[in-house]
């Protein structure tokens, strides 16, 4: 159980466009769900934590116009890099967090390797 | 404030010989730990954790840890190396007071040498 998917797994996509990516908690109700950044070599960054129905709570740094984040239902989240540039280029990951019992523990999904040429 | 330390940023052993790899933590709180390893261009997959049960965690793949709340420790080991251990390790903790956020470990890079 607590299986997390992501989509699409790698994409390229031009700078100046726009790229979706999506998260689902597919044997769980996801209440939370959260988004990472991982550079490389390096260790996860936390872009933002999005509650179902609600706004997303960004970290410091990250700009939430850039990074558009929709947690419409309790299964599903998306990240979306508006006006994507070079610099965009990351390993992102999603992890969500279940409506009961273990609120401490999340559930990662395999990230999805963004390129912008 | 919480915060997760790993000492090493790459450990380098010999295959079928122990793994050390080791992580403090700073916590107000009684802290939920974790292990996770992160295979070249994988996702992220859970080794262990410690939630306040027993000290000595079993995890997958013939792993272990023991929280030791008086040196603030969390060390990974594992009796005999196999050359498929070799990854990034990453050692986190989950406070309360932080809303249950994870803190990250900067991850520490295990290679195996033949």
């Amino acid at each position: 159980g607590a299986v997390v998917s992501q989509h699409p797994s790698r994409v390229i996509c031009k700078s100046g466009t726009s790229v979706k990516i999506e998260c689902r908690s597919l044997d769980f109700q996801a209440t939370t769900m959260f988004w990472y950044r991982q550079f490389p070599k390096k260790s996860l960054m936390l872009m933002a934590t999005s509650n179902e129905g609600s706004k997303a709570t960004y970290e410091q740094g990250v700009e939430k116009d850039k990074f558009l984040i929709n947690h419409a239902s309790l299964t599903l989240s998306t990240l979306t890099v508006t006006s994507a540039h070079p610099e965009d280029s990351s390993f992102y990951i999603c992890s969500a967090r279940g409506t009961g019992g273990l609120i401490y523990e999340q559930y990662f999904g395999p990230g999805t390797r963004l390129t912008v040429t | 404030a919480q915060s997760v330390t790993q000492l090493d940023s790459h450990v380098s052993v010999s295959e079928g010989t122990p793994v050390l790899l080791r992580c403090n933590y700073s916590s107000s709180y009684s802290p939920s730990l974790f292990w996770y390893v992160q295979h070249p261009n994988k996702g992220l997959q859970l080794l262990l954790k410690y939630t306040s049960a027993a000290t000595l965690v079993k995890g997958i793949n013939g792993f272990e840890a023991e929280f030791k709340k008086s040196e603030t420790s969390f060390h990974l080991t594992k009796p005999s190396a196999h050359m498929s251990d070799a990854a990034e390790y990453f050692c986190v903790v989950s406070v309360m007071d932080s809303n249950y956020q994870l803190i990250w470990g900067a991850g520490t890079k295990l290679i195996i040498k033949p």
